[in-house]
């Protein structure tokens, strides 16, 4: 069974903090790694996507790779009210066909 | 960028009824779509890929026979949940990668469809 962990919250940070977001995953052979982010009623939208070890930064978002310890996080600087969403984790694996696996979300308050 | 387009956004049903949501990629062909739902503050789950010119492929746990797919064309996927029931309420959305054979490619989702069954 593959599957994504996340801390589902909630998770609150004031206004112009960093807000660290975390994933784990229990499938090796994951390749590709992507943060969504979902406002309520909405679907979600991509935020980033990452495959290689390290980081890779976006603007005011920065995700972070480690395969060997199987964990993914999302930086996101300068917090804004507005980055208030559930945020969730993704990973793409191959098997008989490329799938998606979403962790359940970690739901982020920024306070003004 | 590439939109993926679902109909309809909301409905509500009673109960036996059956229901059918459109998802359309609309501008660009998608030969495979993913169908998710979605209960409240829960994460999405995969139902079914969507292939064009052959049959679904179903997750585990998945009834195939409630949930019937049909990729009609290179931009249209339907899903219809028969005789609906009220645990079949959830937020059902579609996606579509622009492109499946690259590892790193991403998903377009379509904007979802509120399923409501009375």
């Amino acid at each position: 069974q593959k599957e994504v962990e996340q801390n589902s919250g909630p998770l609150s940070v004031p206004e112009g903090a960093i807000a660290s977001l975390n994933c784990t995953y229990s499938d090796r052979g994951s390749q590709s790694f992507f943060w969504y982010r979902q406002y309520s009623g909405k679907s979600p939208e991509l935020i980033m996507f990452i495959y290689s070890n390290g980081d890779k930064e976006d603007g005011r978002f920065t995700a972070q790779l480690n395969k060997a310890s199987q964990y993914v996080s999302l930086l996101i600087r300068d917090s804004q009210p507005s980055d208030s969403a559930t945020y969730l984790c993704a990973v793409k694996y191959r098997t008989g066909g490329f799938k998606t696996i979403f962790g359940a979300g970690t739901r982020l308050f920024v306070k003004a | 960028g590439a939109v993926v387009s679902q109909h309809p956004s909301r409905v509500i049903c009673k109960s036996g009824t059956s229901v059918k949501i459109e998802c359309r990629s609309l501008d660009f062909q998608a030969t495979t779509m993913f169908w998710y739902r979605q209960f409240p503050k829960q994460s999405l789950m995969l139902m079914a890929t969507s292939n064009e010119g052959s049959k679904a492929t179903y997750e585990q746990g998945v009834e195939k026979d409630k949930f019937l797919i049909n990729h009609a064309s290179l931009t249209l996927s339907t899903l219809t949940v028969t005789s609906a029931h009220p645990e079949d309420s959830s937020f059902y959305i579609c996606s579509a990668p622009a492109s499946p054979s690259v590892d790193t490619d991403t998903q377009y989702f379509g904007p979802g469809t509120r399923l409501t069954v009375l």
